[in-house]
């Protein structure tokens, strides 16, 4: 079984700075993962993802994320955060062992991008 | 730009009574999910189709639930009887899935169908 874990509910950052969220994943096999955004009542829009090759993926609005295969990690990141910035992200693995294509999502992580 | 369109938006029902929930994917993309998203919580899978055909369906609930996408374009979601438990988001995605091949395709997320069961 797969499992994605955002061990952060909230992530408070202040515009400028730079932004982690944090992504860890469990896959019996190899994995693609996927970066997801969500805006209040409004459905989820793909951001970034991995499948292979370069560790570090750039993706939309500036931002990217970081595999660390070891640690079974795949955190978000952006230099420097824009209020606009501000909404819930979400984690997502499909196994690459499987052809079923089924994506199992995180809870979220809510950030907030204070001016 | 090409968009998972869902009907409607939101939906507002008491319990016992029946609901339905639209999709249409992207022209062209040959599965077709539906998820569950409760508050506070990521989306989780209720049943997926690649084409007309249930691929996974082992998360709904069968007793109260049905999906379906007879021509192998759009789909339909039942609930019948709605349940205080059911509100939630529904949300219809769908992605690029060659036959046999799978691809590193994205979700393409609709809208989202908001119940409030009362």
């Amino acid at each position: 079984a797969q499992s994605v874990a955002q061990p952060e509910d909230q992530v408070n950052v202040a515009e400028g700075n730079p932004l982690t969220v944090k992504c860890t994943y469990s896959v019996s096999g190899n994995p693609y993962l996927f970066w997801y955004v969500q805006y209040p009542n409004r459905g989820l829009q793909f951001l970034l993802k991995y499948i292979t090759g370069d560790n570090l993926v750039k993706g939309s609005y500036g931002f990217e994320a970081e595999f660390n295969k070891s640690q079974t990690s795949f955190h978000l990141k952006k230099p420097s955060a824009l209020v606009s910035d501000s909404a819930l992200y979400f984690c997502a693995v499909r196994d690459l062992d499987t052809n079923a294509g089924k994506s199992t999502f995180g809870d979220g992580t809510t950030l907030t991008v204070k001016p | 730009e090409a968009e998972v369109a869902q009907s409607p938006r939101y939906k507002i029902t008491e319990k016992s009574q029946a609901v339905a929930f639209w999709c249409d994917p992207i022209s062209g993309h040959a599965t077709l999910y539906w998820y569950r998203q409760i508050l506070g919580q990521g989306p989780e899978l209720l049943v997926q189709f690649q084409d007309e055909s249930v691929v996974d369906d082992s998360q709904l609930p069968k007793d109260r639930f049905s999906a379906e996408r007879l021509k192998g374009v759009d789909s339909t979601l039942k609930i019948q009887p709605a349940e205080l438990g059911d509100s939630a988001m529904y949300l219809c995605a769908s992605s690029i899935l060659d036959r046999g091949i799978l691809t590193t395709g994205e979700l393409f997320f609709g809208e989202g169908s908001r119940l409030t069961v009362l």
